[in-house]
């Protein structure tokens, strides 16, 4: 039983370019979460979605970042005009959505803008 | 808001020595606290978790008491094996009900390497 995937495993892109981010839950698993990674901090929350719905994307930040997780194929975080700022692991996670439910992690995407 | 402290790192111990990571927090209520572990190159997996005051989450040799009082959750292992050389997060989950139940909080993170 494969666990949360995730794709590309590092992205290198330059400032002004688009990094698309891809998650595949696992199965059965219909929650996605993605957090962030700067360095030297924890992750941090940044959007939940549900097949075709945006619960919370409250961790977002409000220009340039944008998420979906469509009813076919994976969850996809996009990040427009990247900033260098932006270079940090970012980390995908999946459940049942039921109450008290683990959310398991993919190995994550470390993107580095140039 | 809710936040995690957790020791920095990074930690290294030879093989059988004792092992502890510390961890406090602060949040409104009673969250749910959580150790993951990153091997190198993977996700984090869940290594353990406590959801109410004095229970003992334990796996692996592992083992972490939610002590309410001191708002803490600090990770031991008796005995630390060369395997067990990773990064150690400690996270809590509010028992909200407004709806955000679902928002994981982390530390940094510890990194622990341990030598043969």
């Amino acid at each position: 039983n494969a666990g949360v995937m995730q794709n590309p495993r590092h992205l290198v892109r330059r400032r002004g370019q688009e990094a698309r981010l891809r998650c595949s839950p696992m199965k059965g698993h219909s929650h996605v979460y993605w957090y962030r990674q700067l360095p030297e901090e924890g992750l941090k929350f940044m959007v939940y979605l549900q097949k075709e719905n945006i619960i919370d994307e409250s961790g977002m930040p409000k220009e340039r970042f944008s998420a979906e997780f469509p009813k076919e194929g994976p969850s996809i975080l996009r990040i427009q005009q990247v900033v260098r700022g932006d270079s940090a692991a970012y980390f995908c996670a999946s459940s049942t959505g039921l109450a008290g439910d683990t959310q398991y992690f993919g190995p994550g995407t470390r993107l580095t803008v140039l | 808001g809710n936040s995690v402290t957790q020791m920095e790192g990074p930690v290294t111990l030879s093989e059988e020595a004792f092992l502890t990571i510390n961890c406090t927090y602060t949040a409104t209520g009673y969250p749910s606290l959580f150790w993951y572990v990153q091997y190198p190159g993977e996700g984090l997996q869940l290594l353990l978790k406590a959801t109410k005051a004095d229970d003992k989450g334990s796996n692996k040799g592992f083992e972490a008491t939610y002590r309410k009082e001191t708002t803490s959750f600090h990770l031991e292992k008796g005995s630390v094996q060369v395997s067990d050389s990773a990064v150690y997060f400690c996270a809590l989950r509010p028992r909200d009900s407004g709806g955000s139940n679902y928002k994981l909080t982390f530390g940094k993170g510890t990194l622990l390497t341990v030598n043969p």
